[in-house]
C-alpha cells in the first residue's frame, strides 16, 4: 500500500541558509500534519491542512511556513536557519480531519526528514 | 494549554516480563490515539480509544481509556524483543486539528 512520502530524507544546511522539505500524502488522504521531533523527544505538532486551507498552527516559528497545494502535497519553507532547527520533520497524513462525533482519523507518518544545520 | 504526561520515562524489562505505560491528560479528551516508535523509525498508529472506560485488546497489547476520559494505559504481556521502542499517547485538540503527544515511554527488551 501506498505510504506518505517525504523528500529529502536528509538535509543539511548552514546557519542562515533557507531549505524546503516536500511531503505526499497517502492517495485521497485531504489532511496533511508538519512535527518536529528533537532528539529523545515526543513530536511536536507544526501545522496542519484540511483540503488546501490551513487548519490549525501550533509550535511553529515565523520563519517558517507551509502550504498545501492542489495535489494535496505540502511544503514546509524554513527560512534563517538556526542550530536549534536541527530535528527530524515528520509529516503525516490522515482522510478527514475533523472529529466526528468525538472519533479523530488516524494519522499515517511518513519517514520523516533528518535536517542538520550547521 | 492541554498537557500530556506519560510514565515512565524509561522501562528496562527482561523478556518475557510485562510492561505497563500510563497516560494522563490535564483536560478531558475526545479520543486518545497510541503510537509506537521505533529506534529510527516513525510513530506507527497502534489504536484510538473512544469511550469512557473503553479496553481493547491487540493480541498481547491492553489498551484502556479512563472513566473520565483523562487517562489511559497501555499494557504489553510477556514482552518480545519485537516490542523495543518508544509508545506515545496522543490527545486531539481543537476537534482533531492538531494533537498533542506526550512525551513518549521507551521500553527496552532483555533478552
Amino acid at each position: 500500500a501506498a505510504g506518505v512520502i517525504q523528500s529529502p530524507r536528509h538535509l543539511i544546511k548552514e546557519k542562515r541558509e533557507t531549505a524546503t522539505l516536500k511531503c505526499y500524502p497517502i492517495p485521497r488522504h485531504d489532511t496533511v500534519y508538519w512535527y518536529q521531533q528533537g532528539p529523545g523527544q515526543d513530536p511536536q505538532f507544526l501545522i496542519s491542512f484540511y483540503e488546501k486551507m490551513q487548519s490549525d498552527k501550533g509550535s511553529i516559528p515565523d520563519r517558517f511556513s507551509a502550504q498545501q497545494f492542489s495535489d494535496y502535497h505540502s511544503e514546509l519553507n524554513m527560512s534563517s536557519l538556526e542550530l536549534g532547527d536541527s530535528a527530524l520533520y515528520f509529516c503525516a497524513s490522515s482522510l478527514g480531519g475533523w472529529e466526528l462525533a468525538g472519533v479523530s482519523y488516524e494519522q499515517y507518518f511518513g519517514p520523516g526528514t533528518r535536517l542538520t544545520v550547521t | 494549554g492541554q498537557q500530556v504526561m506519560q510514565i515512565p520515562q524509561y522501562q528496562h524489562v527482561q523478556e518475557g516480563e510485562d510492561f505497563t505505560t500510563y497516560c494522563n491528560s490535564s483536560t478531558t479528551l475526545s479520543n486518545i490515539q497510541w503510537y509506537k516508535q521505533r529506534p529510527g523509525g516513525h510513530p506507527v498508529f497502534l489504536i484510538q480509544l473512544v469511550k469512557s472506560g473503553e479496553v481493547k485488546k491487540q493480541k498481547r497489547l491492553t489498551f484502556q481509556f479512563g472513566e473520565a476520559k483523562k487517562n489511559s494505559s497501555l499494557h504489553i504481556t510477556a514482552t518480545q524483543t519485537t516490542d523495543v521502542g518508544t509508545y506515545f499517547c496522543a490527545g486531539p485538540t481543537n476537534y482533531g486539528q492538531n494533537f498533542v503527544f506526550g512525551p513518549g515511554t521507551r521500553l527496552s527488551v532483555l533478552p
